[in-house]
């Protein structure tokens, strides 16, 4: 069974404190691994799909990495409005399943 | 925003009675998802439709119920409802990457469901 791991579960950092944040995976093929941003009460939004390992992906103070086991939300120089809940997902390589198997997430709060 | 719609946003009701969630997709999305979101368990897929078929479940209580309409739009069906069915319920549709390797699910707003 897929299963995603993230942590911390929470993370507090400063205005400006760059930080990473992690996501394991065990899945019997991947077919892709998903970062999602969430704000409380919203639907998740989606920020990078990785397909395999050593491929970066970047969108402004984000950038996301893949290894064979694992990926990292990098994230610099946040700022306040970077606060949010970030997921991972996993899709499995079995054709006609597109389903996402979801981490339960890391609570980012940024101080300014 | 998504492009994904949601009706209705809030939904307050009492135990063992029925409801029905409703979805449009992003426009030229064949495929829908349901997933339900409660605080202890994180996002869990429901099912997915594909065209108007059922392409995949996963832990869907026998309780619930879904289907695509020929016009694309879904409905999510909860009957006999339970205090743990309190979630919010999201649809997500996908469209093929140029590779065509994967689809990325956009998420629409989500229903938030109370029984009491």
């Amino acid at each position: 069974e897929d299963q995603v791991t993230q942590s911390p579960e929470a993370l507090r950092l400063q205005e400006g404190e760059s930080s990473s944040l992690n996501c394991s995976y065990t899945v019997s093929g991947l077919r892709g691994l998903f970062w999602y941003r969430q704000d409380p009460g919203k639907g998740p939004e989606f920020l990078f799909t990785l397909y395999s390992a050593g491929e970066e992906k970047e969108k402004e103070r984000l950038k996301a990495t893949l290894t064979k086991k694992e990926s990292f939300l990098h994230i610099t120089a946040p700022k306040p409005e970077d606060s949010a809940t970030y997921l991972c997902a996993v899709q499995p390589t079995n054709f006609g399943n597109e389903k996402l198997t979801f981490g339960t997430g890391t609570r980012l709060t940024i101080i300014p | 925003d998504s492009g994904v719609t949601q009706t209705p946003k809030h939904l307050i009701t009492a135990t063992g009675q029925r409801v029905t969630l409703r979805c449009s997709p992003r426009s030229g999305d064949l495929s829908v998802y349901w997933y339900q979101q409660s605080l202890d368990q994180g996002l869990q897929f429901l099912i997915q439709y594909y065209n108007g078929e059922e392409r995949a479940k996963g832990n869907i209580l026998e309780r619930f119920s879904a289907q695509q309409f020929p016009d694309l739009h879904s409905e999510l069906n909860l009957s006999s409802l339970e205090l743990g069915d309190s979630a919010l319920y999201f649809c997500a549709s996908s469209v093929r990457d140029r590779g065509g390797v994967t689809d990325t699910q956009y998420f629409g707003p989500g229903t938030r469901l109370t029984v009491l």
